[in-house]
């Protein structure tokens, strides 16, 4: 059973690009949960999402960033007209369920750099 | 909303010594608390998780406990082996799964 699969593990855009990050989540969870991961600082949630429906997007910033969790194919996180402050590690969950707080199995990030 | 602090920063042990971290929160209403290992480029790892139903949980070398009314909860390692060497974070949850996580450890066991 494969775990969290993010892609691109590194990603490098110029300021102003869009940055498309892409996450699967294990087989068998529909719950993904997107956070962001500043240099030497912990995680910080960005969106919680489930198949086809944003449950709780308040971590997100207002403008440039949205995500998505369609019905087939993975999870993706977009920041338009990135800025050098995007510059993080961004991380993808899933669990199997929500309504209970439950087990969540972090992929292993994609970093992404502003330049 | 909840706020999770974690110490110490770093930690320094020797090889089979004992290391204790420990976690305070904020919000009453959180009910889970993972703790994740990440290594140097890695995504976080569960390591060992505890609900607020129970007050400590122990799994080999690792136990984590929890105290619901002054809330806070803590890890601890005994026998550490340079391979725990990572970085630690706490994390609160409730029932959505929307962790808020500390700041971090930074453990060093030394040989």
């Amino acid at each position: 059973n494969a775990g969290v699969m993010q892609n691109p593990r590194h990603l490098v855009r110029r300021r102003g690009q869009e940055a498309r990050l892409r996450c699967s989540p294990m087989k068998g969870h529909s719950h993904v949960y997107w956070y962001r991961q500043l240099p030497e600082e912990g995680l910080k949630f960005m969106v919680y999402l489930q198949k086809e429906n944003i449950i709780d997007e308040s971590g997100m910033p207002k403008e440039r960033f949205s995500a998505e969790f369609p019905k087939e194919g993975p999870s993706i996180l977009r920041i338009q007209q990135v800025v050098r402050g995007d510059s993080a590690a961004y991380f993808c969950a899933s669990s199997p369920s929500g309504g209970v707080a439950t087990e969540a199995f972090f992929g292993q990030g994609t970093r992404l750099t502003v330049v | 909303g909840e706020n999770v602090e974690q110490h110490p920063s770093t930690l320094s042990v020797q090889e089979g010594d004992s290391a204790v971290i420990k976690c305070t929160y904020s919000d009453s209403a959180s009910n889970y608390f993972p703790w994740y290992k990440q290594e140097l480029g890695k995504g976080p790892q569960l390591i060992i998780d505890i609900r607020s139903n129970v007050g400590e949980k122990k799994d080999q070398r690792i136990a984590v406990t929890l105290n619901k009314t002054a809330k806070h909860f803590s890890l601890h390692i005994t026998e550490t082996q340079p391979e725990d060497s990572a970085v630690y974070f706490c994390a609160a949850g409730d029932n959505f799964n929307k962790f808020y996580f500390g700041s971090g450890t930074k453990l060093n066991v030394k040989p």
